[in-house]
């Protein structure tokens, strides 16, 4: 079956940076683009970017550029998100989120990462 | 950018009663939104894709309607597990709108 799991919760000081696995298991890796979304407490859902697993292309939401890094290692299944000059606006939970062929959209996502940042 | 706006922000209704949320896009995103469900402490889960279509194993009360700019999500007969929060959400630029937290009276 499907899973992705994501590494566990992070606390980071202002201006550090946040690197945040995800591991895919269960289908194809290369063969379905994530998504990473983040979700600050008791607020929405806010989209990122994505990356592809094949090649390793990227596309980062206009707020987060310059910031964000998305990469892959295919040896092992897995994707990250860096997010870099930690901000106090910045805590939040982060997901990442498979895009399936047949809805187009986000069809498995992992369980979350809790990043907080404090001085 | 397309802004997606939900309304209404909270909706509090009795079980077996018929739940409607609406969606409205700020410019036409065709057929391309989808709905997705927020429990407390848990990932967002696919309700409906392309507008209409149900994803797998998601129960045959939950409906979704539109195109264009106006999109409406239907709940037929509300159960004590359907409290959450509903987002919609477009491909075009993969934003989500503000959410709908659906509440048992």
């Amino acid at each position: 079956q499907v899973q992705l799991v994501q590494s566990g919760a992070e606390v980071k000081k202002p201006g550090a940076s946040v690197k945040v696995s995800c591991k895919a298991s269960g289908y194809t890796f290369t063969g379905y683009y994530m998504h990473w979304v983040r979700q600050a407490p008791g607020q929405g859902l806010e989209w990122m970017g994505w990356i592809n697993p094949n090649s390793g292309g990227t596309r980062y939401a206009q707020k987060f550029q310059g910031r964000v890094t998305m990469t892959r290692d295919t040896s092992i299944s897995t994707a990250y998100m860096e997010l870099s000059s930690l901000k106090s606006d910045d805590a939040a939970v982060y997901y990442c989120a498979r895009v399936g062929y047949r809805e187009l959209n986000f069809d498995y996502w992992g369980q979350g990462t809790l990043v907080t940042v404090s001085a | 950018e397309i802004v997606l706006t939900q309304s209404p922000a909270t909706l509090s209704l009795s079980p077996g009663e018929r739940a409607t949320l609406s969606c409205r896009a700020s410019q036409s995103v065709s057929s391309s939104l989808a709905w997705f469900q927020q429990k407390p402490g848990l990932a967002p889960r696919l309700l409906i894709y392309a507008a209409s279509n149900r994803a797998t194993g998601i129960p045959a009360r939950f409906s979704g309607s539109g195109s264009g700019t106006d999109f409406t999500l239907t709940i037929s007969s509300l159960e004590p597990e359907d409290v959450a929060v509903y987002y919609c959400q477009q491909r075009s630029n993969w934003t989500f709108g503000g959410g709908t937290k659906v509440e048992i009276k």
